[in-house]
C-alpha cells in the first residue's frame, strides 16, 4: 500500500534556529499535502495545505513565514520552522492524497520536535 | 473553528467491554473517518464511512453516522487492553479541497485487563 515517510522522527534543536521536516510519499506522486500539528494530550490541528508548485495555503492563526512549506516535487514537502521556540515544540504529522487514491489519505509517522 | 467535537473526552472500561465514542461535526461532508493513535506514535486509520452511508462494520467496530444531526459514533465490542488509545474522528467537508481531513477533539480510551 502507499506510504508516507516523515524525517526525522525525532528532533531537538536550540531556540533560535530553524529545523527543517520532511515529508515524502514513497510509492505515489501526491499532488497534495498537508501539514498537522499535535500538541501533547492535544487532537490534531491542520496548519497548511502544500500542491506541488504552487504556494501553501495556510490555516488561519498560522504564520506562514515561520512554518515555511515547500513542496517542490510531487513525492516531497517539507516544512521549515524557522526561529524556533521552546512553544512550538510539538508533534508534527503530514498525510498525502494523489488523484485517483479516492478518499484514502495517507498519513506519515509524525516528528517530535524539542526546542531547549 | 471548524474543529468538531468529541464525547467522552476519556473513557475507562474494563477489558470485555463495549466502547462508544461518539462524534460531532459541523459542515456538510464527503466522509467521516476514524483513527486510532497510540500515545506519541502516528495515525491508524481505522475506518472510513461516506455521508450517504448510515452503518460501516470491520472486525469489532461499527460506525454509525447521522448526517441530519451531523455526527457520528464509533462502537469497539468486546474490547482489549490493546486498545488502549486515542481516537478521533475526523471530517472530509464538501467545501474543502479532496484529502483535508478536521479533527476531531479525540477520546482517550483506557481498557483495563
Amino acid at each position: 500500500g502507499a506510504v508516507v515517510s516523515q524525517h526525522p522522527s525525532r528532533v531537538i534543536c536550540k531556540s533560535g534556529t530553524s529545523v527543517k521536516i520532511e515529508c515524502r510519499s514513497l510509492d505515489f506522486q501526491a499532488t497534495t499535502m498537508f501539514w498537522y500539528r499535535q500538541f501533547p494530550k492535544q487532537s490534531l490541528m491542520l496548519m497548511a495545505t502544500s500542491n506541488e508548485g504552487s504556494k501553501a495555503t495556510y490555516e488561519q492563526g498560522v504564520e506562514k513565514d515561520k512554518f515555511l512549506i515547500n513542496h517542490a516535487s510531487l513525492t516531497l514537502s517539507t516544512l521549515t520552522v524557522t526561529s524556533a521556540h521552546p512553544e512550538d515544540s510539538s508533534f508534527y504529522i503530514c498525510s498525502a492524497s494523489y488523484r485517483g487514491s479516492g478518499n484514502t489519505i495517507y498519513f506519515g509517522e509524525g516528528s517530535w520536535l524539542t526546542v531547549v | 473553528s471548524q474543529q468538531g467535537e468529541e464525547d467522552p473526552q476519556a473513557l475507562s472500561i474494563q477489558e470485555g467491554e463495549n466502547a462508544t465514542m461518539n462524534c460531532s461535526y459541523k459542515t456538510s461532508i464527503n466522509n467521516l473517518q476514524w483513527y486510532r493513535q497510540n500515545s506519541g506514535r502516528g495515525l491508524v486509520h481505522l475506518i472510513l464511512i461516506r455521508s450517504n452511508e448510515r452503518e460501516k462494520h470491520s472486525g469489532r467496530l461499527r460506525v454509525t453516522l447521522d448526517t441530519s444531526k451531523k455526527s457520528s459514533s464509533l462502537l469497539i465490542t468486546a474490547s482489549r487492553a490493546a486498545d488502549t488509545a486515542s481516537y478521533f474522528c475526523a471530517t472530509d467537508a464538501t467545501e474543502n479541497q479532496g484529502g483535508k481531513l478536521i479533527f476531531g477533539q479525540g477520546t482517550e480510551l483506557s481498557v483495563k485487563p
